[in-house]
């Protein structure tokens, strides 16, 4: 199972609003709606932010928001904020009943 | 309030094993599965497994299968991760997270295991 794939790094200003994109294939992203997005800051573990494409769990902000076209999920910063930077994988359950992370998404606020 | 909180890191040689432990408390243990997910230094998050802790049942991800055991003790609301025949490319933290979906959903997640392979 090849790890879904997501651009390398996206930043942007105070403020602004970003998307990352997250590509897999008929068979993970495109059959399910269970993509689910995590945000992971140096040396802690990954934080929960969206799931089921687009649901967001208690307690995250509403500036975060998921959507998905085909076999691509994204994932939507608006107002973005210093504390957004870090890392951003998302996950999809897959056909064979496994799951696969992303490549990963490094934010940088400028 | 719900938390996992896992073993301390380790130091392996290479071809020996590993078992991390995860344990778990403020929710009823057998409720929800629970993963392991892997990542190696400065590297992306790698999906290895679940195990449901009510069960025993597991599923692991083809790449481990042959070298990783999943398994529970119920008691004390514990689940274990072993891999054997460790290689230096297993150096990695190792981390479970609890699915409240069972659809890939890790709302909690532990602190996470360095365990480092090195001769």
């Amino acid at each position: 199972q090849s790890a879904l794939t997501q651009p390398a790094s996206v930043s942007g200003s105070p403020g602004q609003s970003i998307t990352i994109s997250c590509t897999g294939t008929s068979s993970d992203v495109g059959y399910y709606n269970y993509v689910s997005w995590y945000q992971q800051h140096p040396g802690k573990a990954p934080k929960l932010m969206i799931f089921d494409v687009s649901d967001r769990p208690s307690g995250v902000s509403n500036r975060f928001s998921g959507s998905k076209s085909g076999n691509t999920a994204s994932l939507t910063i608006s107002g973005l904020q210093a504390e957004d930077e870090a890392d951003y994988y998302c996950c999809s359950y897959t056909r064979t009943s496994t799951y696969v992370f992303g490549t990963g998404t490094k934010v940088t606020v400028l | 309030q719900v938390q996992l909180v896992q073993s301390g890191a380790e130091v392996k040689k290479p071809g020996a094993s590993v078992k991390v432990s995860c344990k778990a408390s403020g929710y009823t243990f057998t409720g929800y599965l629970m993963h392991w997910v892997r990542q190696a230094p400065g590297q992306g998050l790698e999906w290895m497994g679940w195990i449901n802790p009510n069960s025993g049942g597991t599923n692991y991800a083809q790449k481990f299968q042959g070298r990783v055991t999943m398994t529970r003790d119920t008691s004390v609301s514990t689940v274990y991760m072993e891999l054997s025949s460790l290689r230096s490319d297993d150096t990695a933290v190792y981390y479970c997270a609890r699915d409240s979906s069972n659809w890939g959903t890790y709302d909690y997640w532990g602190q996470g295991t360095l365990v480092t392979v090195s001769s």
